[in-house]
């Protein structure tokens, strides 16, 4: 069964660097979005891309944060300069069409120091 | 503005026991529903899906989920509850009207005791 994956598991990186959390959603799903759950908390929307630009965002999303479908398969989000408050587990899914089921990835957990 | 309750924190149940989460929503459009369980460290595996229809859904795992839109609720069930369905649970809602986005509950804790 296809699924999504996403890559590494677990980042860690220090106060201010750039991270680049990656994605391969299902071959050939159009819709793709980014989650994230901070620790002990809701799982919250960031940001849904389709026809490689952004539908739509959160306000969560600021100017930090980007996405990109650099080629046909993979989704990055890049988040510039990370703050602390950015660790999370990171979810990235997938839609074959704009009110289908999602599906998720694995989650990629990032850790700031 | 569309949110999501999960009125349940936390829900013991014996194993063997009949489960009920509760979920409720608001949202200015017919909503579409799910419920996804997150096992510690693990992503989000979907249960059961609402599109239109029936408003009785089956899912994995024995469970199901009843839409009643006068109560503006999507309540999950399972009628005999495993050890194994120890996990955390989360409603989630979208609508056409509001892109794709999914807007999630805070979710429920399940602890299951033998």
């Amino acid at each position: 069964e296809p699924e999504v994956t996403q890559t590494p598991s677990h980042q860690v990186t220090q106060m201010g660097q750039e991270v680049i959390l990656r994605c391969v959603p299902i071959s050939n799903h159009l819709y793709f979005y980014w989650y994230r759950q901070i620790l002990g908390q809701k799982v919250e929307f960031l940001v849904s891309f389709y026809n490689n630009e952004i539908s739509e965002k959160s306000e969560i999303f600021d100017d930090q944060f980007s996405v990109e479908r650099p080629d046909g398969s993979n989704f990055t989000l890049k988040i510039r300069s990370t703050k602390l408050e950015d660790s999370a587990m990171y979810f990235c899914a997938s839609s074959l069409d704009a009110s289908g089921e999602q599906f998720f990835g694995p989650g990629t957990r990032l850790t700031v120091l | 503005a569309q949110s999501v309750t999960q009125p349940d924190i936390h829900i013991t149940v014996s194993e063997g026991a009949s489960l009920e989460l509760r979920c409720n929503y608001s949202y200015g459009a017919t909503p579409y529903l799910f419920w996804y369980v997150q096992s510690p460290g693990q992503g989000l595996q979907l249960l059961l899906k609402y599109f239109s229809g029936d408003t009785l859904v089956q899912g994995i795992k024995g469970f199901e989920a009843e839409f009643k839109r006068s109560q503006s609720s999507f309540n999950l069930r399972k009628p005999s509850v495993h050890w194994s369905d120890a996990a955390e649970y989360f409603c989630a809602v979208g609508a056409k009207e509001y892109g794709n986005k999914l807007v999630f509950g805070a979710g429920t804790i399940l602890r299951v005791k033998s």
